[in-house]
């Protein structure tokens, strides 16, 4: 497969922003979606997940949008704060081995 | 955190030896999953193992290899390591109730391995 290397998408937010992550899915018969914070040094940490009968989903501070017709997902953070500097990577479950595919990742920089 | 603990935290080995990374599930959790995340990318599935058997494999040669005890814990062993195995190796836990699952997995902190 296509080798990402060390240079990550980059989206740079001014403190108290909006932020809106996107990820394109590959496979069409994923039905279950979610989106996972790594900071520096650290696991993945599990933000926010979506089914596929769902377009929609809110949690703290935090919106999922899927958009199956493009095969598209969105994270939508609110108010950005320091403390969401990070990489965020979008997965999806939809193979019948049930393993999770993760994206290339999106690395999230705060602006002050 | 999410009660996913993992050992060691970090490892130097040379090339051509053997490791093997441990794994303890979030309680009540009855599968582990394990990743190679090579810098700068996604954590791609290596395996997961669930009631003590592999479920699932993903492109990774049999030199990697795994198991699961009766408590859930898991190991991830590797044979005659290769330079390109350097990675953080994660592990997440789940519970999968016996459908197709799409359960969410919860991850460990990870083991930084160096192959020199």
């Amino acid at each position: 497969g296509e080798s990402v290397g060390l240079h990550l998408p980059t989206l740079s937010v001014q403190e108290g922003d909006n932020s809106i992550i996107n990820c394109a899915y590959s496979n069409s018969a994923s039905d279950y979606f979610i989106w996972y914070k790594q900071e520096s040094g650290k696991g993945p940490q599990f933000i926010i997940d979506i089914r596929s009968n769902m377009d929609k989903r809110q949690g703290q501070r935090v919106t999922v949008l899927l958009n199956k017709t493009v095969k598209h997902l969105s994270l939508q953070i609110a108010a950005t704060q320091p403390g969401d500097s990070a990489v965020y990577f979008c997965a999806e479950n939809g193979s019948r081995d049930d393993k999770i595919i993760f994206g290339k990742g999106t690395r999230l920089h705060i602006l002050p | 955190e999410t009660g996913v603990t993992q050992s060691p935290t970090h490892l130097i080995k040379t090339r051509g030896q053997q490791v093997t990374l441990r794994c303890s599930s979030q309680s009540g959790h009855n599968t582990v999953s394990w990743y190679q995340q090579a810098l700068g990318q996604g954590p791609q599935f290596i395996f997961q193992y669930y009631r003590e058997e592999e479920n699932g494999r993903g492109n990774f040669p049999p030199r990697f290899s795994g198991l699961q005890f009766p408590n859930y814990s898991s190991e991830l062993n590797v044979n005659a390591l290769e330079l390109d195995d350097s990675a953080l190796y994660l592990c997440a836990s789940s519970f999968f109730s016996g459908r197709t699952s799409t359960d969410t997995q919860y991850f460990g902190p990870g083991t930084r391995l160096t192959v020199l």
